[in-house]
């Protein structure tokens, strides 16, 4: 089984509908993140957690909102999906200190029409 | 807060040449650095990390890069690429979160 497992993998919503994206994890670590992926644009920030009564926003965190359910889940929420946040979304973990490395899932394709 | 620019969005050569893929970094701090490889269809795995000590790192498949702190540099390479080695790979730097440079996608011919 994966370390890092992200639900669902491919989603295709319309404009205006909400959008929740799961994340799990196995590694028994502390921080969790989500980034997003454009074309171009590298990984951005959107939201990290270093434990589950920790949440900070990242780089773009307008129109996302997140959920940590326990130390092992991290989920994100689209409140009300725009074409603009069409992209591929990961979600990570990693131990603490600058020096962790980031064990990614496979991301979850979001398409919104 | 830090930074990476990866020069170039994309990368060919040909199997068995060298593969150089530049990065440069802006941080307030010494530098925690690595490159992430994405294979199609995947997420991102780590190559390589530079925290402290050995300015040149060794990683995974062949690739190593080397600090150069004088240039704010940390530069991938593969002396022979493979068929294999076909895709996209980030640089970051750490603060207190991983900051990704925008990419570099390498193709390599037969």
């Amino acid at each position: 089984d994966a370390d890092v497992t992200q639900t669902p993998r491919n989603r295709i919503t319309k404009t205006g509908k909400r959008i929740m994206l799961e994340c799990s994890q196995t590694k028994g670590h502390d921080r969790m993140y989500w980034y997003r992926q454009d074309p171009g644009l590298g990984l951005r920030l959107i939201y990290y957690s270093f434990d589950v009564k920790d949440i900070n926003k990242g780089e773009i965190s307008d129109g996302y909102s997140v959920s940590r359910q326990a130390q092992a889940k991290f989920s994100l929420s689209l409140e009300s999906a725009i074409p603009n946040q069409t992209a591929l979304y990961f979600c990570a973990t990693s131990e603490e200190g600058r020096s962790g490395e980031l064990f990614f899932g496979e991301g979850s394709r979001l398409t919104v029409l | 807060a830090q930074s990476v620019t990866q020069l170039g969005s994309h990368v060919s050569v040909s199997e068995g040449a060298l593969v150089l893929l530049r990065c440069n970094y802006s941080s307030s701090v010494p530098p925690y650095l690595f490159w992430y490889v994405q294979y199609p269809n995947q997420g991102l795995q780590l190559l390589l990390k530079y925290t402290t000590g050995a300015t040149l790192v060794k990683g995974i498949n062949g690739f190593e890069a080397e600090f150069k702190k004088s240039e704010t540099s940390f530069h991938l390479t593969n002396p022979s690429a493979h068929m294999s080695d076909a895709a996209e790979y980030f640089c970051a730097v750490s603060d207190w979160v991983l900051r990704f440079g925008a990419g570099t996608r390498l193709t390599v011919k037969p």
